[in-house]
């Protein structure tokens, strides 16, 4: 069965800390895609990153890198130098032989000023 | 549009009344979803369209829950007698093909209130 699990339910970082927000996942199959989402106060989700299993290069984009060690099947997420405008929910998801996306339960994301 | 747009953005309703949520997806996105999501949870998967068709209404809870997409674009949630526990804010999403885990971009949400 497919799982995610972000075992960080809320963190809280004063502004220009780093921060590194964990994902682990479970899925029998071999060709599976992961992915991160962003949602603000405001509430809408913003699409961060999509990596497929075959690709286990870390990603950086600007402040934000991603960690992808298929070894111990987890996918993390850090921002480097945090921001107030940080501040939201993250969450970590799985496709595999299915579309669905199979959610995390999000990690609260506070950055104090 | 340039992204997924849903309306209302917000929709007060009576235990027992009937609701329709909309959401006009990215243009020439074939695949389509919703969502549910509750207060301090992820999303809740109700439907995936392909086109015209319901691929997969796995997630919808029960039969006061529909949805439709007549013409392969806009779609429409339908919630017959609604029930307090239907409260919740309603998502969708728009991906190009559906295929190889197309990226999936979600719009602002309906948020339902049923008192």
């Amino acid at each position: 069965a497919q799982k995610v699990t972000q075992a960080q339910t809320e963190i809280s970082v004063v502004e220009k800390e780093d921060v590194t927000l964990d994902c682990v996942y479970e899925t029998r199959d071999t060709t599976y895609y992961l992915f991160w989402y962003k949602q603000p106060p405001s509430g809408e989700l913003v699409f961060l990153i999509r990596r497929n299993s075959f690709d286990e290069q870390n990603e950086i984009s600007g402040r934000y890198s991603w960690n992808f060690q298929k070894s111990t099947s987890s996918f993390n997420f850090t921002i480097t130098a945090s921001q107030v405008v940080d501040s939201a929910v993250y969450f970590c998801a799985l496709v595999d032989s299915n579309y669905q996306l199979i959610w995390g339960a999000g990690t609260k994301l506070i950055i104090k000023p | 549009g340039a992204g997924v747009s849903q309306t209302p953005s917000n929709k007060v309703t009576e235990k027992g009344k009937y609701v329709e949520l909309r959401c006009d997806p990215i243009s020439g996105h074939t695949a389509l979803y919703w969502y549910r999501q509750s207060l301090g949870q992820g999303p809740e998967f109700l439907i995936y369209f392909q086109g015209t068709g319901a691929a997969d209404d796995s997630g919808l809870p029960n039969d006061r829950f529909f949805a439709v997409r007549p013409e392969g674009s806009v779609s429409t949630l339908k919630i017959q007698r609604t029930e307090r526990g239907d409260s919740a804010v309603y998502l969708c999403a728009s991906s190009q093909s559906g295929r190889d885990a197309d990226t999936q971009y979600f719009g602002p949400g309906t948020r339902l209130t049923v008192l």
